[in-house]
């Protein structure tokens, strides 16, 4: 059982380029959610998905979309990266009351 | 607005003898109270929440928390630390009406346990 598989684990972009994080849960949870990790700034919710077909924005969405593709993948997507999107990444999903979470990924933007 | 706080950034303990990690929430009713441990380049993992009931909860590697309703906190303790529980520590609330069931984390505490 897998639980919640993020990739890629690590990533390098360049300032402006784009792409697209993937996560996916084997737990067949209903929500599932993105946050970023900085350091002293414990993790902030950029958006969620309380169900298929529906999604939200968190605390800090902007420069981000999100993908609610089926009831398992929720995807994050950067369109143009800047050097303050540099974080760590991490997916979880929940159907109540704890969440899981994924790896991370480790996201550098130079 | 629901938030957490963790006032302590750091906590410091010898191996053997007692440990609490503080936090304290605001949210609108009544909350969930999670805690949550991740260690070096690793996700974050479950160790305990409080729903309802008893207010003392125990959780995964021998940690509790005690939930106090009138001090709005939920700190965590051990009785007697480990060098492995070193790492960084987690609390989080969500609203019981939250029909999202996102959860909203504090800032953190990096627990060290000297040998």
């Amino acid at each position: 059982n897998a639980g919640v598989t993020q990739t890629p684990k690590f990533q390098v972009l360049k300032t402006g380029q784009s792409m697209t994080l993937q996560c996916a849960q084997d737990m067949n949870h209903n929500s599932m959610y993105w946050y970023r990790q900085d350091p002293g700034m414990g993790l902030r919710l950029i958006y969620y998905s309380a169900s298929e077909g529906t999604t939200d924005k968190g605390e800090v969405p902007n420069g981000y979309n999100v993908s609610r593709l089926n009831k398992r993948e929720f995807s994050l997507r950067l369109e143009s990266a800047a050097p303050s999107q540099t974080s760590v990444y991490f997916c979880a999903s929940s159907e109540a009351p704890e969440a899981f979470f994924g790896q991370g990924t480790r996201l550098t933007v130079v | 607005a629901q938030s957490v706080a963790q006032p302590e950034d750091q906590v410091k303990v010898a191996e053997g003898n007692p440990l609490t990690v503080k936090c304290t929430y605001s949210v609108s009713g009544n909350p969930y109270l999670f805690w949550y441990v991740q260690y070096p380049n690793r996700g974050l993992q479950f160790l305990l929440k409080y729903i309802t009931g008893d207010n003392l909860v125990k959780g995964s590697y021998g940690f509790e928390a005690e939930f106090n309703k009138s001090q709005t906190s939920f700190h965590l303790k051990k009785p007697s630390a480990l060098v492995s529980d070193s790492a960084l520590y987690f609390c989080a609330v969500r609203g019981l009406m939250d029909s999202s069931y996102k959860l909203i984390f504090g800032s953190g505490t990096r627990l060290l346990v000297r040998p």
